[in-house]
């Protein structure tokens, strides 16, 4: 039962323009959220974060929103650069428990 | 300062085997977490440790998994009698302390092929 979904496995974008990335929960006991990037060959890398108290966190050109009514959080990267180019996968827990994350979506962006 | 670091990279075995995988944390971390990832899944969660003690197993898949961290920090997962469905790689994540806002930063993780 999968409680973090990624519905889109991937996406295409042009170098500058707008990424964003949709994930979407069932838990309502869910309370903080987490995007994480991930390269071939490496583990996951924290990117940002949100608790569930916030409906926006801002870390440079990476912004996380979230929607608590709809269960779901966004991750708008822009400009977006060749180098954002990695599968990102969101994780939400309820706080002191363990983290569920989403499928990943791999993300390619267009020089 | 040193990441979270894991041998071997690559393991082959045939089913059946015991296998051991290690996971080496970031000094002074004192919360450990074991992952799984399949094929095409994101990080499923197996065990969190809290210093030497597994705090939370729940997501050990049956009683052919062990972790252990006798000294709360380098850790290592056992996997006895393994299947092909055991196949994945294996991911570690450690963070400062236990709680939901502490950065998990994780290694590059222990790929396991069962023939």
């Amino acid at each position: 039962d999968q409680q973090v979904k990624q519905n889109s496995p991937s996406l295409s974008v042009q170098e500058g323009r707008i990424s964003i990335l949709n994930c979407d929960y069932t838990n309502s006991m869910f309370d903080y959220f987490l995007w994480y990037k991930k390269y071939p060959a490496e583990g996951p890398t924290f990117l940002i974060s949100i608790s569930s108290i916030k409906d926006k966190n801002e870390d440079g050109r990476f912004t996380v929103f979230l929607n608590k009514s709809a269960k779901h959080l966004s991750l708008h990267i822009v400009p977006s650069q060749p180098g954002d180019s990695a599968v990102y996968f969101c994780a939400a827990s309820s706080t002191g428990n363990q983290f569920y994350f989403g499928t990943g979506t791999s993300l390619t962006v267009i020089p | 300062g040193a990441g979270v670091s894991q041998t071997p990279s690559n393991k082959v075995t045939e089913k059946g085997k015991y296998v051991e995988l290690r996971c080496d944390p970031i000094s002074g971390h004192t919360a450990l977490y074991w992952y799984r990832q399949s094929l095409g899944q994101g990080p499923e969660f197996l065990i969190y440790f809290q210093g030497t003690g597994a705090a939370d197993d729940s997501g050990l898949p049956n009683d052919r998994f062990f972790a252990v961290r006798p000294e709360g920090s380098v850790s290592t997962l056992k996997i006895q009698r393994t299947e092909r469905g055991d196949s994945a790689v294996y991911l570690c994540a450690s963070s400062f302390r236990k709680g939901s806002t502490d950065t998990q930063y994780f290694g590059p993780g222990t790929r396991l092929t069962v023939l």
